[in-house]
C-alpha cells in the first residue's frame, strides 16, 4: 500500500495561471479531503468527497478554485487565475468512511505562485 | 480566539531525553483527539487516537493523555532520536468521517532533537 500519493510534489506557477493537483487516494478509501497548509493558517480544510460526490466544499474560496472525483482512484483540486496568495502546500487525504483513525494524508503538493 | 492551543510553539532536546508536548482545546464536539507528527515537507502521520475522557494510549515511545473534562492532552516522547525532529500536530473534532471537515487543527509545536 503505498498511501494518499500527491502529484506534483512542488508546482511553480506564474501569477495568473492555472494549477492542477493530483490525489490518489488509498485504495478502498471512500472519503477523499483537501487541506490547504500555511504557516500562518495552519491547516485549513478545503473539501471532502464521499463515493465521489462531493459533500461539503465549505472551505473552497468560492471564486478560482475547483475540485473533482471523476472516479475513485484519483481527485484533482484547480485553482485558476493563480495568485500569490495561493503559495501554500495542499494536503490530500483519504479514509474509511465513518472510521476517524483510518484517516491518512498524502506529502502534499507545494505551490509556489510567483 | 484560538481553538486548539498547542505549548510550547517550539522546544530543543537533547538526543535521549524526553519530552512533552501539550495540546488545550475548546472546539466541541471533541469525540476524538488525535496527535501527528510531520516531518519537513512531508504529509502528516498518526501517532494516536484518544476518544474516551481520561484515554490514555502508548504507541512506542509515544504516549498520550486525554483529560476530557479540562479539554487537555499531552503527548509525551521517550527517549528521543533524532528522527523524531518535526512539528506535532494536535487535533480535536468529531469522530464520523462526515464531521472530518469540522476538525480542528493546532498550529503545531516545531520539536528540535539536537546530538
Amino acid at each position: 500500500n503505498a498511501g494518499v500519493i500527491q502529484t506534483p510534489r512542488h508546482k511553480v506557477t506564474g501569477k495568473g495561471q492555472e494549477a492542477t493537483l493530483w490525489c490518489e487516494p488509498i485504495s478502498g478509501h471512500s472519503a477523499v479531503f483537501w487541506y490547504r497548509q500555511t504557516i500562518v493558517q495552519g491547516l485549513e480544510f478545503l473539501t471532502y468527497f464521499r463515493n465521489q460526490a462531493p459533500i461539503d466544499d465549505s472551505g473552497m474560496p468560492k471564486e478560482r478554485f475547483s475540485a473533482q472525483m471523476p472516479n475513485q482512484s484519483h481527485s484533482t483540486l484547480k485553482i485558476q487565475s493563480t495568485q500569490p496568495q495561493d503559495s501554500a502546500v495542499y494536503l490530500c487525504a483519504s479514509s474509511l468512511a465513518g472510521r476517524a483513525e483510518t484517516l491518512y494524508f498524502g506529502s502534499g503538493t507545494r505551490l509556489t505562485v510567483l | 480566539k484560538t481553538q486548539v492551543e498547542q505549548s510550547p510553539q517550539s522546544l530543543v532536546v537533547r538526543q535521549g531525553e524526553n519530552c512533552v508536548l501539550q495540546c488545550n482545546y475548546s472546539v466541541t464536539p471533541d469525540n476524538h483527539l488525535r496527535w501527528f507528527k510531520q516531518d519537513t515537507g512531508k504529509g502528516l502521520v498518526s501517532l494516536t487516537v484518544l476518544v474516551h475522557e481520561n484515554d490514555k494510549t502508548s504507541n512506542g515511545r509515544y504516549s498520550a493523555t486525554l483529560d476530557k473534562d479540562a479539554k487537555h492532552s499531552t503527548l509525551h516522547i521517550t527517549a528521543t532520536l533524532l528522527d523524531d525532529t518535526a512539528t506535532y500536530i494536535c487535533v480535536v473534532g468529531a469522530l464520523a468521517s462526515s464531521s472530518f471537515s469540522k476538525l480542528v487543527f493546532g498550529q503545531g509545536t516545531s520539536l528540535s532533537v539536537v546530538p
